[in-house]
């Protein structure tokens, strides 16, 4: 089982329609952080959030972290096809350990 | 940014060898690295945890046996494969974490092992 849990596990969209990705866990993280990762390649930071409540905006993209710590969110306004990838949310667990989410893998059709 | 460099990008070998794959860190010291292992479609999947100076600390389910790791500097850290199988074959990454924040980390470009 996986300590983060994504949903949904795969999303196919037209271009300019709206998604929100959930990132879920059991257990409480200190931060979380969201990723993007093309094929082949190593995955990319997109955000770091802290504080429960926390909200953060990156161009199209807002992020939040949830109240208790244990959940976040990733939210696309009027996605575009260069969106298209693979999201992780991932975050430090008893501090020296870190894990990904099981991932969402968006698809943005023209 | 801090960069982070993994070598081969690539490397296929025949059943029974042994691979190794290093992860350094090129302009900062990394006192812990992590190594991933990601599958076709799936996420990454934690494999093993490195201090610099001290033994590796292995997910469960991974073999240390199998998994040599060794994190002998503070910029260089290593993942030997030990009698690869085909069902070794996967990408593989590593990622570096410095001193100056607990929250950051910074991923290679990750290591596509072939096994035949």
């Amino acid at each position: 089982t996986q300590l983060l849990e994504q949903s949904p596990q795969f999303l196919s969209i037209q271009e300019g329609e709206n998604l929100t990705v959930y990132c879920n866990s059991s257990s409480v993280f200190s931060s979380l952080q969201w990723y993007r990762q093309e094929p082949g390649e190593g995955p990319v930071l997109l955000v770091t959030v802290v504080t429960g409540g926390e909200v953060k905006k990156l161009k199209r993209l807002t992020f939040q972290f949830g109240d208790a710590r244990k959940d976040s969110s990733l939210h696309i306004t009027a996605a575009q096809t260069g969106d298209t990838g693979l999201y992780l949310c991932a975050g430090f667990y008893n501090f020296n350990k870190f894990y990904f989410g099981s991932g969402t893998k968006l698809n943005v059709k023209p | 940014g801090a960069v982070v460099s993994q070598h081969p990008s690539r490397v296929i070998c025949k059943s029974g060898t042994s691979v190794k794959i290093e992860c350094r860190s090129l302009d900062f010291q990394a006192t812990t690295m992590f190594w991933y292992r990601q599958f076709p479609k799936q996420s990454l999947m934690l494999m093993a945890t490195s201090n610099e100076g001290s033994k590796a600390t292995y997910e469960q389910g991974v073999e240390k046996d199998k998994f040599l790791i060794n994190h002998a500097s503070l910029t260089l850290s290593t993942l030997t494969v030990t009698s690869a199988h085909p069902e070794d074959s996967s990408f593989y990454i590593c990622s570096a974490r410095g001193e100056a924040s607990e929250n950051e980390q910074f991923f290679g470009p990750g290591t596509r092992l072939t096994v035949l």
